[in-house]
């Protein structure tokens, strides 16, 4: 059983957006701006997409970003392409006792 | 070319011990966290230790806390994760990755796959 709690599947249509929620506790994402979201297409090696609840590295196209309320951290994926279909993983810092916490991870399909 | 190359990965025995190495080229390995994950066939990602640029500061989830090692030699810009005791839930692919802040890891390996298995 994962810490963050994520939507197992999400989907949108080309060119839509959708977004994925993340939801943690005060002990994680509420208590901390460390906040990460994670791209993973099958067989392949993770891309860090946002860090930081917000920042986008270089090369992100920024019709990815990222937010926080309380809780539960967002990821938005504006104007929907097929590349964006994968499996996304939200992470947060969870204090020095736990120190990395991830969610189950969201299998989007873009229809 | 920012690069990380795990090696070590293969089938033990449960109770067995393996080694695994990451060596990093491309960037300086000295000024970054190291860090390692894994993901289960079919699973979810998991993060399974950490370690600060001089190896003084490691980091684990309670699941390998006393199993797992993590250790690192900058002399040779490698980062090593030793496993003792290994159950069968240890089977995955296991991930070096470079620690960007706290939670976040902005380069990876192609990981290296540990199965355990009688």
């Amino acid at each position: 059983q994962s810490a963050l709690t994520q939507p197992p599947s999400a989907s949108g249509s080309p060119g839509q957006s959708v977004t994925i929620s993340c939801t943690g506790s005060s002990s994680d994402v509420g208590a901390y701006n460390y906040v990460s979201w994670y791209q993973q297409h099958p067989g392949k090696v993770p891309r860090l997409m946002i860090h930081e609840v917000t920042k986008r590295p270089s090369g992100v196209p920024d019709r990815f970003s990222g937010s926080k309320s309380g809780n539960t951290a967002s990821l938005t994926i504006s104007g929907l392409r097929a590349e964006d279909e994968a499996d996304y993983y939200c992470s947060s810092f969870g204090g020095h006792n736990n120190f990395v916490v991830f969610g189950g991870g969201t299998k989007l399909t873009v229809l | 070319e920012v690069q990380l190359v795990e090696s070590g990965g293969g089938l033990v025995q449960p109770g067995g011990s393996l080694r695994l190495s990451c060596a990093a080229s491309g960037f300086t390995f000295t000024s970054h966290w190291m860090q390692w994950f894994r993901q289960a066939p079919g699973k979810g990602l998991v993060w399974v230790s950490l370690i600060s640029t001089d190896g003084s500061t490691t980091h684990y989830p309670e699941s390998v806390k006393g199993r797992f090692t993590i250790s690192r030699d900058n002399a040779r810009n490698t980062v090593f994760l030793q496993m003792n005791s290994l159950r069968v839930e240890d089977t995955a692919v296991y991930f070096c990755a470079r620690n960007l802040f706290y939670d976040s890891a902005d380069v990876w390996g192609q990981g290296t796959t540990v199965t355990v298995s009688s």
